[in-house]
């Protein structure tokens, strides 16, 4: 079946670098996913990847993929205490074509 | 991209009621579909909301448990009947442009419903 995998916590200090990891078990997924939620607000796309792609930059967001580990990171260079939320990472499964969320990482910025 | 809002934005109510949770987007969007996030836990699908016709549940809900309603392209509402402490979450609206069989829909969210049952 489709499982997707976090860490639950990470803390780091402002302008350090941040790496959020997933791993997932579908080796079929086509597109895989970054999601921000911050307290009480609902899921802001951050940023995605598709399946044949290694890597995505965008401004201080990079996305490396490792399709043979079935491995997604999320790099958020320059954190800021306002990256402080709960990130989710989410594919879209070859067979079923729905977005399958991981568990989701706290991510707990220090000043 | 879509403005979702989504009403009430949260309730606490008694078990064994009922509560109609309201969904509505500022633009058509071809699918919409219906979440829970129980607290400390990740998204999981209830249902996908078809317009004119009834909704399509995943495994473990039913329609008697929650009725969905989508009586047009920017509405869609789901109620959560016969309430237990065992449904307090967090209910959430998500909408996309896209065919139901695109490789790519970028989903959009709403806010949120934060549900608590005593």
């Amino acid at each position: 079946g489709e499982d997707v995998e976090q860490s639950l916590f990470l803390s780091v200090r402002e302008g350090d670098s941040s790496v959020i990891n997933c791993t997932y078990t579908d080796s079929s997924s086509t597109y895989l996913y970054w999601y921000k939620q911050e307290p009480g607000a609902g899921l802001q796309l951050l940023t995605y990847i598709f399946s044949n792609m290694d890597m995505k930059q965008d401004q201080r967001l990079t996305v490396l993929l490792n399709k043979k580990d079935k491995h997604l990171s999320l790099r958020i260079a320059d954190t800021q205490t306002g990256d402080s939320a709960i990130y989710f990472c989410a594919e879209r499964g070859g067979a079923t074509n729905k977005l399958i969320f991981g568990t989701g990482t706290l991510l707990a910025v220090q000043p | 991209s879509a403005v979702i809002s989504q009403k009430p934005s949260r309730d606490i109510c008694q078990r064994g009621t009922s509560l109609t949770i309201q969904c509505q987007v500022d633009s058509q969007v071809t699918m919409m579909f219906w979440y829970r996030q129980q607290p400390g836990q990740s998204l999981t699908l209830i249902a996908t909301a078809n317009q004119g016709s009834e909704a399509t549940y995943e495994s473990g809900f039913v329609i008697d448990k929650f009725p969905i309603s989508r009586p047009n392209l920017t509405f869609s509402t789901l109620t959560v009947s016969n309430m237990s402490p065992e449904d307090s979450s967090i209910y959430l609206c998500s909408v996309s442009f896209g065919l139901r069989d695109s490789t790519y829909n970028e989903q959009f969210f709403g806010p949120g419903t934060r549900l608590t049952v005593l």
